[in-house]
């Protein structure tokens, strides 16, 4: 089962425009990752925050983590046509090693041109 | 990093059959992962794939329906068995590295 749950389930922005996703999840955790998937091709992994970390860079995105709400959200700015994917957080439980993930339900991200 | 190839890219099987998958790694790597990923769905882990030791299976999958070899720490497959519709799906091999994975490209899986 998913550990966790995304939303929007899809989300559609002009070029430009900032894309904010969310990313909630239920179990205590090492770290939390974004990956990124197109168009049903392998996962890319974006960025990874660990549990003691509140906020993370890298490039045009943003990373936030709320190990309190076990909430996490994942910002792109200044969106591209190119950044149109599927975007999934994934987790790594405490109780386990640290390869492991179990990933969320995923946002279909648009950029429209 | 790791660069992951998948054989087959994809493939249209009839029911009742079954498909072996190959997985190769440029790299050796002592973890590697199978996942199934349905139709417009997230990632499901089918099992964790150690090298001279039995698959590790995840709830809801049972080596009988997906076998699992791992002969050396390159390389790994995964045998879909006696398929049905239900198991049209992106079967995904990955590899842990520093916390994070790499996966490979994925095999697109349509079974009549």
């Amino acid at each position: 089962s998913q550990q966790g749950e995304e939303d929007p389930q899809a989300l559609s922005i002009q070029e430009g425009e900032n894309a904010t996703m969310n990313c909630s999840y239920k179990t205590s955790i090492n770290n939390l990752q974004w990956y990124r998937q197109n168009s049903g091709r392998g996962l890319v992994h974006l960025i990874l925050i660990r549990s003691n970390e509140r906020e993370k860079h890298s490039g045009r995105l943003r990373v936030t983590l709320d190990t309190s709400k076990k909430s996490s959200s994942l910002l792109i700015t200044a969106s591209r046509a190119a950044d149109t994917a599927s975007y999934f957080c994934a987790t790594v439980p405490t109780n386990f090693g640290n390869e492991k993930l179990t990933f969320g339900t995923g946002t279909r991200l648009t950029i429209i041109p | 990093s790791a660069v992951i190839s998948q054989k087959p890219s994809r493939d249209i099987c009839q029911r009742g059959t079954s498909l072996t998958i190959q997985c190769q790694v440029d790299s050796q790597v002592t973890m590697m992962f199978w996942y199934r990923q349905q139709p417009g769905q997230s990632l499901t882990l089918i099992a964790t794939a150690n090298q001279g030791s039995e698959a590790t299976y995840e709830s809801g999958f049972v080596i009988d329906k997906f076998p699992i070899s791992r002969p050396n720490l390159t390389f790994s497959t995964l045998t879909v068995s006696n398929m049905s519709p239900e198991d049209s799906s992106i079967y995904l091999c990955s590899v842990g590295y520093r916390e994070t994975q790499y996966f490979g490209p994925g095999t697109r899986l349509l079974v009549l």
